[in-house]
């Protein structure tokens, strides 16, 4: 079965960084697609980030620049690195799996402390 | 690709059958999923390439469709069915969610 837990979120000023983590169990994180979705308070799903097996990522607009999608194979962990972070920010992170996001986790909350 | 979800919200009983819209700003290839979202939960994933159903959803969801119109059908809600539905296409950068309908109780 897999897992996916995220980890990482919290209270951040604008201009700030957070670095959130997903650890991955019941699949290899480097042997999956894996993408990072974002949910602001009462709001629906925007995708943010992607990465492919062969270490290719991609962004939303939004984030490009900002953010930066990586993963540890050994730990079997996907991160996202959140940079020069704005109000709009501010979300409940998801991590899923796969180009069908058939699996996910419960999310990590990021919200600005302004 | 912008993705355009009808209706809103649709009010309905238990028993009912649901017919939910997704329209894209451009026709899309095969890749369009549908997820459910429940209060509080994360998103789950119900129909992946227009109409295939995931491990475990029930036969009372499918989809269909092509080019920019698609469509979920719930055909007979059960209470657990009420939730808010959003359709999703991989098939063009950047990736994109529709806003999302709401299926609530009459």
């Amino acid at each position: 079965e897999v897992q996916l837990v995220e980890s990482g979120g919290g209270l951040v000023q604008p201009g700030g960084s957070l670095r959130l983590s997903c650890a991955v169990s019941g699949v290899a994180v480097g042997g999956n697609y894996m993408s990072w979705v974002r949910q602001a308070p009462g709001k629906g799903l925007e995708w943010v980030s992607n990465i492919y097996t062969g270490g290719s990522a991609f962004y939303a607009d939004s984030v490009k620049g900002r953010f930066t999608i990586s993963r540890d194979n050994s730990k079997n962990t996907l991160y996202l690195q959140m940079n020069s972070l704005r109000v709009d920010d501010t979300a409940l992170y998801y991590c899923a799996r796969g180009p069908n996001c058939d699996s996910w986790g419960q999310g990590t909350l990021v919200t600005d402390s302004s | 690709i912008f993705l355009t979800q009808s209706p809103a919200t649709l009010s309905l009983s238990p028993g009912q059958r649901a017919t939910l819209s997704c329209r894209a700003s451009q026709s899309v290839s095969s890749y369009l999923a549908w997820f459910q979202q429940r209060p509080g939960q994360a998103p789950r994933l119900l129909i992946y390439d227009i109409s295939k159903r995931a491990p475990g959803i029930p036969a009372r969801f499918s989809g269909s469709g092509s080019g920019t119109d698609f469509t979920l059908t719930i055909s007979s809600l059960e209470p657990e069915d009420f939730a808010v539905y959003y359709c999703h296409q991989h098939d063009n950068w950047p990736l994109t969610f529709g806003p999302g309908t709401k299926v609530d109780i009459k």
